[in-house]
């Protein structure tokens, strides 16, 4: 069956410091991997997108990595700020077909000042 | 900049109601997708449509019916709706290829009473 598990299902930091939240899939075929940022209320807006080759990607703050070999991925925030506060999504691809995707239960995320 | 519109953010309706939730994208895709979203269970997919007046099932169609009479207009019928639909409802319209993003409407809040 295809799976996306993300821990930890919440987490609370303060203005300032760094976190790794973690996505483990068990997806097959696999296309691609996809972090997304959802505000509260909000529809989710994509961060990163990365395929089979891909290790690291990067968008300002945020980095992504990827392990195709254990299934993993994470995605790590530098210098957290109040606005980051959100749930972060991981989705994967299943190759082929309409574009499936198959989304984690999501972390959401709480930067304290 | 909009790109995926859905017609309301917050709808509260009564039990055995029909509810109708719009979408509409002006990026002329093909592909259209249905989705709700309830806590620690990610997004689940209702319904999909790859063309105008195709649609396909999901993972949890039961419940729902969809329309497409033209091609930036996907809009989700919850025949008689009930209590377990309360949910956020979010639309999505992906670009075709393999490493491309998906946008998503803002969501839809549904309340049934």
């Amino acid at each position: 069956k295809n799976q996306v598990e993300q821990s930890p299902q919440s987490l609370i930091i303060l203005e300032g410091k760094n976190c790794t939240l973690q996505c483990n899939y068990t997806v097959s075929p696999f296309s691609n991997l996809r972090w997304y940022k959802q505000d509260t209320g909000r529809g989710p807006v994509s961060l990163t997108i990365m395929t089979f080759s891909e290790n690291t990607k990067s968008n300002g703050r945020y980095t992504a990595t990827l392990d195709a070999d254990t299934k993993q991925s994470s995605l790590h925030i530098t210098a957290s700020q109040l606005s980051d506060s959100a749930s972060y999504i991981c989705v994967v691809r299943v190759r082929g077909g309409y574009n499936k995707l198959i989304f984690g239960a999501g972390t959401r995320l709480a930067v304290h000042p | 900049d909009v790109k995926v519109t859905q017609s309301s953010r917050y709808l509260v309706k009564r039990t055995g109601e029909k509810v109708f939730l719009e979408c509409v994208q002006d990026m002329d895709h093909e592909n259209m997708f249905w989705y709700r979203q309830d806590p620690g269970l990610g997004l689940r997919l209702i319904y999909f449509s790859y063309d105008v007046k195709m649609k396909e099932k999901g993972d949890i169609p039961e419940g729902y019916s969809v329309s497409r009479e033209k091609k930036e207009r996907f809009s989700l019928i919850l025949e008689s709706a009930s209590t377990n639909q309360t949910s956020m409802y979010l639309c999505a319209s992906p670009f075709p290829g393999e490493r491309t993003e998906a946008f998503f409407g803002q969501g839809t809040r549904l309340t049934v009473v």
